[in-house]
């Protein structure tokens, strides 16, 4: 059993469509969690970070994280055509904080 | 500035060949971390840099890869005798220090072995 799972998808909405992306695990320890947009042929980049759980906003963005039960969620309001991409969440155990445990990656596509 | 750049961006040998791959990370930043990116996965830690410390090479799958790194600077991933499960790409990260802090991902390295 991985340690992040993540649904693949392909997720596909139409535009203005409210997205919600989930990733969940199994390791109790970990403690930072992000996610990271990545488009085709390029590197990720970090899109949101909390710190244990919570939610925390970013304009379009709300990232959620429920320790209790080990699963966090990304929601993407108003999507666009420009939000198509894959969507990989992260995690940091309490020891080796550089070594981030990343999920599959959902690929998401929306559609004008 | 800058970002993280690497190279070359698409690699085709045959089974059985040396490569290496080269990280540029961004300049100041004092950690560097290499991930494997097969296709349909996740990013799979490879190993990490830090300043002069020792890396920690935990993530390396075999003997057949190995890191090196000059200084703070640019960093080289070689794969020896190369399979064709080695078939990903690669990808640099670099942050500012030793806590956490944002990994910033070069674009990558697509390795095909034939």
């Amino acid at each position: 059993q991985k340690e992040v799972e993540q649904d693949p998808g392909p997720l596909s909405v139409p535009e203005g469509a409210i997205v919600s992306l989930n990733c969940t695990y199994s390791n109790s320890a970990f403690q930072y969690f992000m996610w990271y947009r990545q488009y085709s042929r390029k590197g990720p980049e970090l899109l949101m970070y909390t710190y244990s759980s919570g939610n925390k906003e970013d304009g379009r963005f709300t990232a959620q994280v429920d320790k209790s039960s080990k699963y966090i969620s990304l929601f993407i309001r108003d999507s666009q055509p420009s939000d198509s991409a894959t969507y990989l969440c992260a995690m940091i155990p309490n020891t080796g904080f550089q070594k981030l445990v990343f999920g599959t990656g959902t690929r998401l596509l929306v559609s004008p | 500035g800058a970002g993280v750049s690497q190279s070359p961006s698409n690699k085709v040998t045959e089974k059985g060949k040396d490569v290496e791959l080269r990280c540029d990370p961004i300049s100041g930043h004092t950690a560097l971390y290499w991930y494997r990116q097969r296709l349909g996965q996740g990013l799979e830690f490879l190993i990490y840099f830090q300043g002069n410390s020792a890396p920690d090479k935990s993530g390396l799958p075999s003997d057949r890869f190995s890191a090196e790194r000059t200084g703070e600077s640019v960093s080289t991933l070689t794969i020896q005798r190369t399979q064709q499960e080695d078939s990903a790409v690669y990808l640099c990260a670099s942050s500012p220090g030793t806590f956490y802090n944002e990994q910033f991902f070069g674009p990558g390295t697509r390795l095909t072995v034939l």
